[in-house]
């Protein structure tokens, strides 16, 4: 059974930092690039950052580029999210996903499966 | 970046309704669209993935379909299930979009 299991979201003051991981099993997870996309309170879904199989592509939105950094360790199959300079906008509940399939016939592919999520709050 | 416009925000529909959200992509995306399924305090779930396909295990009575940059999630006969928020996703190009969303409710 593929599972993605988020941790390390928490409460953290502005300007603060919080490092996201993402545990990923039941697949074989070097052969998969890798997403992070967030969800505020009551609102809509929002795609973060991006990270290709062997981490040579990787993509961010704009709100995010310059303050977080997303990578990986296909050795211990994992994801992670380093999220520097965060502001009240960054709270959001954070999702772990893999791509719909192992290779890319358009820019990119479906999202799945997703992790459950972990909860990023930004509050002084 | 590609905008996604999905419409409506809001729909109030009654067990067995036909029900259709839609979603127009600012360019061409090709048929490179996904459908999920959310509901309360649940991850989103694949419906259909390159514009018309299902997902193994989805029932039947959603499909999918495509017109030009317009994008149809069709669900034929409503059923108490499926009351859920709804959203398309482009994947045509980065930065990867998703439309606004769309709550069925119960009418």
């Amino acid at each position: 059974e593929v599972q993605l299991v988020e941790s390390g979201g928490g409460l953290v003051t502005p300007g603060g930092s919080l490092r996201l991981s993402c545990a990923a099993s039941g697949f074989s997870f070097n052969l998969f690039d890798m997403h992070w996309v967030r969800q505020a309170p009551g609102k809509g879904l929002e795609w973060v950052s991006s990270i290709s199989r062997t981490s040579t592509y990787i993509y961010y939105a704009d709100s995010v580029r310059g303050r977080f950094t997303i990578s990986r360790d296909n050795a211990e199959n994992s994801l992670s999210l380093q999220m520097n300079s965060l502001r009240a906008e960054d709270t959001a509940l954070y999702y772990c996903v893999r791509d719909g399939r192992t290779v890319s016939v358009a820019g990119g592919n479906w999202f799945d499966p997703w992790g459950q999520g972990t909860l990023v709050t930004v509050s002084s | 970046d590609i905008q996604m416009t999905q419409s409506p925000s809001t729909l109030s529909a009654s067990v067995g309704d036909r029900v259709t959200i839609t979603c127009r992509a600012s360019q061409s995306i090709s048929s490179w669209l996904a459908w999920y399924q959310q509901k309360p305090g649940k991850a989103p779930k694949l419906l259909i993935y390159d514009g018309v396909i299902l997902e193994s295990g989805v029932p039947s009575r959603f499909s999918g379909s495509r017109f030009g940059t317009e994008f149809t999630l069709t669900i034929s006969s409503l059923q108490p299930d499926d009351f859920a928020s709804y959203y398309c996703h482009q994947y045509n190009s980065e930065p990867w979009t998703f439309g606004q969303g769309t709550r069925v409710e119960i009418k």
